[in-house]
């Protein structure tokens, strides 16, 4: 069974820096693109970043480029998202996303983890 | 930001059939696949059309979807109460980015 857990999200004031992991159990990671994909509180998805299985091809929003990086270890199956100069408008649920490289097509879904920038 | 276009909402009775569309561009849905993902309250989107019109495993055939041009449509025929949700469209885009549409809430009546 797939499965995809997120962890490190919470609350940040702006300008701050998060670092987000995505721990993927029951396929083979390194065989597999992933992408985050995030959620501001009630409002639709928002594509964030992806990344290709060998880690070599990584892609990003323009509202997080710059200051976010995507990041993998294969050996440990997890991926990472480091979030830096954090703005409000980064508040959202972060979900990590098993997914196809440079397509829409996300397959598995993690539970999500809240991000919020507040002072 | 969004890029595709879907109406806010939609509705039907019990055993109707309601259809969504999404508008994009000849850089998104013009051009590569088109996706469609449900989201019921509080949980995580689930992947309910791969491919323009390929249906996952365990998706009923309720659910079908169909592409033209720059547009794209999902199908719920036979409408249930299980199926209100809000529902968006996606698609990558030739400026190296995915996009999602604005979402649809489908009620059920």
């Amino acid at each position: 069974e797939v499965q995809l857990l997120e962890s490190g999200g919470g609350l940040v004031q702006p300008g701050g820096s998060l670092r987000l992991s995505c721990a993927a159990s029951g396929f083979t990671f390194s065989n597999h693109d992933m992408s985050w994909v995030r959620q501001a509180p009630g409002k639709g998805l928002e594509w964030v970043s992806g990344i290709s299985y060998s880690g070599e091809t990584i892609y990003y929003a323009d509202s997080v480029k710059g200051r976010f990086t995507l990041s993998r270890d294969n050996s440990k199956s997890t991926l990472y998202l480091q979030m830096n100069s954090l703005r409000a408008e980064d508040t959202a649920i972060y979900y990590c996303t098993k997914s196809q490289f440079t397509s829409g097509w996300f397959d598995y879904w993690g539970q999500g983890t809240l991000v919020t920038v507040s002072s | 930001q969004y890029v595709l276009t879907q109406p806010p909402s939609a509705s039907g009775t019990p055993g109707q059939r309601v259809t969504i569309s999404c508008s994009g561009s000849s850089s998104n849905i013009g051009s590569n696949y088109v996706y469609w993902y449900q989201q019921l309250p509080g949980t995580a989107p689930k992947l309910v059309i791969y491919r323009n019109n390929q249906r996952p495993s365990g998706v009923p055939d309720r659910f079908s979807g169909s592409k033209s041009g720059t547009s794209a449509s999902l199908a719920i025929s036979g409408l249930r109460s299980e199926d209100e949700a809000d529902y968006y469209c996606a698609a990558w885009d030739d400026s190296l980015t995915g996009v999602f549409g604005t979402g649809t809430k489908v009620t059920v009546l």
